[in-house]
C-alpha cells in the first residue's frame, strides 16, 4: 500500500521556466516532508523539508508548499537548469523519524 | 564529499550465492542504519532499521532469514543477501541519520545486485 503517491512519472520543462513537482500522501501521522534528488546508480541527496506547522519552506530556488487538509505537497524550483535534471523523491516521516516513506519519483529533464 | 559509503557498487552473482553489502558512515557514529530497496522506477521500499548492539527490525514481508543485517559497529552495518536469485536483482541503498531531525539523514550510493 503505497502512502506516498508521485503520480506524474516524468515532467518536461524549458530551462528558465517553473518545475512543478506534486506529491499526496494518505496517512494522517505524517508530520514531515521531504524532497530528495537522485541520479542514476546514485543515492538520494536532501533538497528540502517541511514541518506540518508550516505550509511553505523556501530555500533558493526550491519552494515545498504543504496543503494538509489536502494531503499534498508541491515541490516548485524555479528558475529550471539544466543540472536539474534528474529524478526527484517525495517522502514523509511521523513525528520526525528516520524511517521514510518515499514515492515513486518524478524524472524532470529540463530542457535547454 | 561523500559521508556514507556501500561495498560494493556492483555485485554481479550467480543464483543460490551469499552477497554482502557493506554500509559505513565516514565521519560520524550511527547506532541505527536503514536498508532500502529500489526496483526500477519504482520508489524505495524501506526493508530494516540495522540496529547496533541488537537485532535488526524488519519491515513487514521482507524475510529475515533471507536479508541478514548485522550491525558490527558504531559505523558499519552489513546486508547479506543469502541464496540469492534473479529476482532479489535490485538497487539497495543504505542511509545513516546523523542526529536531529528527518532530513540529517545521509544516503549511501547504493548497490546494483544483479543475480544470474
Amino acid at each position: 500500500d503505497q502512502q506516498v503517491k508521485q503520480n506524474s512519472p516524468s515532467l518536461s520543462v524549458q530551462e528558465g521556466r517553473i518545475s512543478i513537482l506534486n506529491c499526496d500522501y494518505t496517512n494522517s501521522m505524517f508530520d514531515y516532508f521531504l524532497w530528495y534528488k537522485k541520479y542514476p546508480a546514485e543515492g538520494p541527496t536532501f533538497l528540502i523539508s517541511i514541518s506540518s506547522i508550516k505550509d511553505k519552506n523556501e530555500d533558493g530556488r526550491f519552494t515545498v508548499f504543504l496543503n494538509k487538509s489536502a494531503k499534498h505537497l508541491s515541490l516548485h524550483i524555479v528558475p529550471s537548469q539544466p543540472g536539474d535534471s534528474a529524478v526527484y523523491f517525495c517522502a514523509a516521516s511521523a513525528s520526525n523519524d528516520y524511517k521514510l516513506s518515499f514515492g515513486a519519483g518524478t524524472t524532470v529533464t529540463v530542457r535547454a | 564529499g561523500a559521508v556514507v559509503s556501500q561495498h560494493p557498487s556492483r555485485v554481479i552473482c550467480k543464483s543460490g550465492t551469499s552477497v554482502k553489502i557493506e554500509c559505513r558512515s565516514l565521519d560520524f557514529q550511527a547506532t541505527t542504519m536503514f536498508w532500502y530497496r529500489q526496483f526500477p522506477k519504482q520508489s524505495l521500499m524501506l526493508m530494516a532499521t540495522s540496529n547496533e548492539g541488537s537485532k535488526a527490525t524488519y519491515e513487514q514481508g521482507v524475510e529475515k532469514d533471507k536479508f541478514l543485517i548485522n550491525h558490527a559497529s558504531l559505523t558499519l552495518s552489513t546486508l547479506t543477501v543469502t541464496s540469492a536469485h534473479p529476482e532479489d536483482s535490485s538497487f539497495y541503498i543504505c542511509s545513516a541519520p546523523r542526529g536531529g531531525p528527518a532530513d540529517t539523514q545521509y544516503f549511501g550510493p547504493g548497490t546494483r545486485l544483479t543475480v544470474l
